[in-house]
């Protein structure tokens, strides 16, 4: 079993969705979570990062953590074309060495 | 404020060759980490260096092997070449100093193929 699991997707969805990306964790130990968006043939880039559980808000980008059931959502509010891309759940315990998921393919159809 | 920058972007070899990648941080950024990223696999840690010192490795092969230098510039380095090291290799950067402190910003990625 991995240490952290994601669904590959693909996430098919229309413009103007609300979004729901998840990710479990078996390793209790994790504090640190993160969410990046990568695009096709580019290096991830940094979403939300947020520390032990709560919402964190940025935007049209909410997300949460959920420690007593090591579960960690995205939501993407108002959905764009734009927002097509793999998005890749990651942790820590806090010394670096990142844990990341398969990804979540999404697909946003205008 | 400039980003990661890795060199080259992309990479052909063979079999047995061995390859040098080089990742320069955001500026300000003691932390370096790189990572594999392949499809079957995914992301996959190899090794972090914080002030020229590893301070983190991953499950790989003594094959791959890294250094930082004292303007925290990273290399990485992969000798005798396999088919399976195919694959694009990723340098995060971040500023490491403390547990909380580890906001890892990615670059473009240098993409090897072994032929």
């Amino acid at each position: 079993q991995k240490e952290v699991e994601q669904d590959p997707g693909p996430l098919s969805v229309p413009e103007g969705a609300i979004v729901s990306l998840n990710c479990t964790y078996s390793n209790s130990a994790f504090q640190y979570f993160m969410w990046y968006r990568q695009y096709s043939r580019k290096g991830p880039e940094l979403l939300m990062y947020t520390y032990s559980s709560g919402n964190k808000e940025d935007g049209r980008f909410t997300a949460q953590v959920d420690k007593s059931s090591k579960y960690i959502s995205l939501f993407i509010r108002d959905s764009q074309p734009s927002d097509s891309a793999t998005y890749l759940c990651a942790m820590c315990t806090g010394f670096q060495k990142l844990v990341f998921g398969t990804g979540t393919r999404l697909l946003v159809s205008p | 404020k400039a980003g990661v920058t890795q060199t080259p972007r992309y990479l052909i070899k063979t079999r047995g060759q061995q390859v040098t990648l080089s990742c320069s941080p955001i500026s300000g950024h003691r932390s370096v980490s790189w990572y594999q990223q392949t499809p079957g696999q995914g992301l996959q840690f190899l090794f972090e260096y914080f002030s020229e010192t590893q301070r983190n490795k991953g499950n790989f092969p003594g094959r791959f092997s890294g250094r930082q230098f004292s303007n925290s510039r990273s290399e990485m380095n992969v000798s005798t070449l396999e088919l399976g090291d195919s694959a694009l290799y990723l340098c995060a950067s971040s500023l490491g100093g403390l547990a909380g402190e580890n906001e890892q910003f990615f670059g473009p990625g240098t993409r090897l193929t072994v032929l």
